[in-house]
């Protein structure tokens, strides 16, 4: 079964720019969760989907926003891109919403840099 | 809100000893909590994880770790690394929902 992709792998954008991030999960599972991960504040969680429904948020502005579609793939964007949002952007797929028992299964990230 | 503190940021050792990385978390609930693995360019990778039952769980690649209540940690042990053990672990939190909470990580290095 293949696992978590995510597109493109690397991106280079310039302050107040915006990028549009995809994330593929594997087949079945219809939760998707995304994360920042950066040296100085390690992994955050920005938001989860399941059903192209957000469930949770995470603590960003609203500069970062999402979605998912009916195939449960989903996209994350960020608008007016800013230095600080230099970062390592991890999808993670599970089976289904049901109180963090399940598994997440990580994807390879995107590399986003923002000059 | 859960947060979860990985007491050491580097680890070195040697190769053939035992290793324990260190994870305590702070929840006043039940939470589930993972040990992830992430290797250079790479996402996370799932280690081990506790749900409930026995507070002794094995995972992958020969770790373990063992789920303190009392202590509110979750330390994750291996009786002997290898190279390829040298990474960075992440221990992370988890109760409602998929939003889970991960530390700060630990680098992992196995010196030959």
């Amino acid at each position: 079964k293949a696992g978590v992709t995510q597109t493109p792998r690397y991106l280079i954008k310039t302050r107040g720019q915006q990028v549009t991030l995809s994330c593929s999960p594997i087949s079945g599972h219809r939760s998707v969760s995304w994360y920042q991960q950066t040296p100085g504040q390690g992994l955050q969680f920005l938001f989860e989907y399941f059903s192209e429904t957000q469930r949770n948020k995470g603590n960003f502005p609203g500069r970062f926003s999402g979605r998912q579609f009916s195939n449960s793939r989903s996209e994350m964007n960020v608008s007016t891109l800013e230095l600080g949002d230099s970062a390592l952007y991890l999808c993670a797929s599970s089976l289904t919403y049901r109180g963090g028992t399940d598994t997440q299964y990580f994807g390879p990230g995107t590399r986003l840099t923002v000059l | 809100a859960q947060s979860v503190t990985q007491l050491d940021s580097q680890v070195p050792v040697f190769e053939e000893a035992p290793v324990e990385l260190r994870c305590n978390y702070s929840s006043s609930v039940s939470v589930y909590l993972f040990w992830y693995v992430q290797y250079p360019n790479q996402g996370l990778q799932l280690l081990l994880k506790y749900l409930s039952g026995s507070t002794l769980v094995k995972g992958i690649n020969g770790f373990e770790a063992e789920f303190n209540k009392s202590q509110t940690s979750f330390h994750l042990r291996k009786p002997s690394v290898h190279i390829s053990d040298t990474a960075e672990y992440f221990c992370a939190v988890a109760r409602t929902g998929n939003q889970f909470y991960f530390g700060t990580g630990t680098s992992l290095t196995v010196i030959p």
